[in-house]
């Protein structure tokens, strides 16, 4: 069965500072790996995607994440936080069966400090 | 270009009420359509997706029920709503099998209190 795990509910950094969020999946099948951000009351805006060929994926808001094979990550990340990044970020990998779900890791929500 | 049109965004409602909530996609065709529900401080849980006009699928047995009586509109009921409706609901669609790669694209979601 596919599933995704993000390690920490909850992170912490300050302003400036790197943004690393972890994502785990497991897939029986070559995965389509999604980023999602939310917004409080909002709805959720995707980020980024893999899905074939380069294994480094850039994003909107300066985001880029990385897919690696070996590890089963697909870790996000931002050199230099901001204040607005401030949000709940999921990470979904797609389903392998024939109705093209997405499977959803619990959510990571980033802090920024002043 | 598609949008998503869901609504009311917030929503407050006695026990034993019904419930309607309304979805609709606008530029495209036959998309696969989804409920999904979040419940404070836990994460989405699909509630319901659709393949087709008339085509339900349910995730979780539950108080509510989905109907799509059109290629692009989705409606969330429920007879009589209890407590634990509460939450955040969202909308989502994504291109069919096939036409894509599957991300989603989601509605604002309505907050629905349940008094």
């Amino acid at each position: 069965a596919q599933s995704v795990t993000q390690l920490g509910s909850h992170v912490s950094v300050s302003e400036g500072a790197l943004v690393l969020l972890r994502c785990n999946y497991s897939s029986s099948v070559p995965p389509y790996l999604f980023w999602y951000v939310q917004y409080p009351n909002q709805g959720l805006q995707l980020l980024l995607k893999y899905t074939t060929g380069a294994t480094l994926v850039k994003g909107i808001n300066g985001f880029e994440a990385e897919f690696k094979k070996s590890e089963t990550s697909f870790h996000l990340t931002k050199p230099s936080a901001h204040m607005s990044d401030a949000a709940e970020y999921f990470c979904a990998v797609r389903r392998g069966d024939s109705n093209y779900q997405l499977i959803w890791g619990a959510g990571t929500k980033l802090i920024i400090k002043p | 270009s598609q949008t998503i049109h869901q609504w009311p965004a917030t929503l407050v409602q006695p026990v034993g009420s019904p419930l309607s909530l309304e979805c609709t996609v606008e530029g495209t065709s036959n998309p696969n359509l989804y409920w999904y529900r979040q419940a404070a401080g836990r994460g989405l849980q699909l509630l319901f997706y659709s393949v087709g006009i008339g085509q339900i699928s349910s995730e979780v047995p539950q108080n509510l029920s989905a109907s799509r009586p059109q290629d692009r509109q989705f409606i969330l009921s429920s007879k009589k709503l209890l407590l634990s409706d509460s939450g955040f609901y969202l909308c989502a669609w994504s291109r069919s099998r096939g036409q894509g790669q599957a991300e989603a694209f989601f509605g604002q979601g309505t907050r629905l209190t349940v008094v």
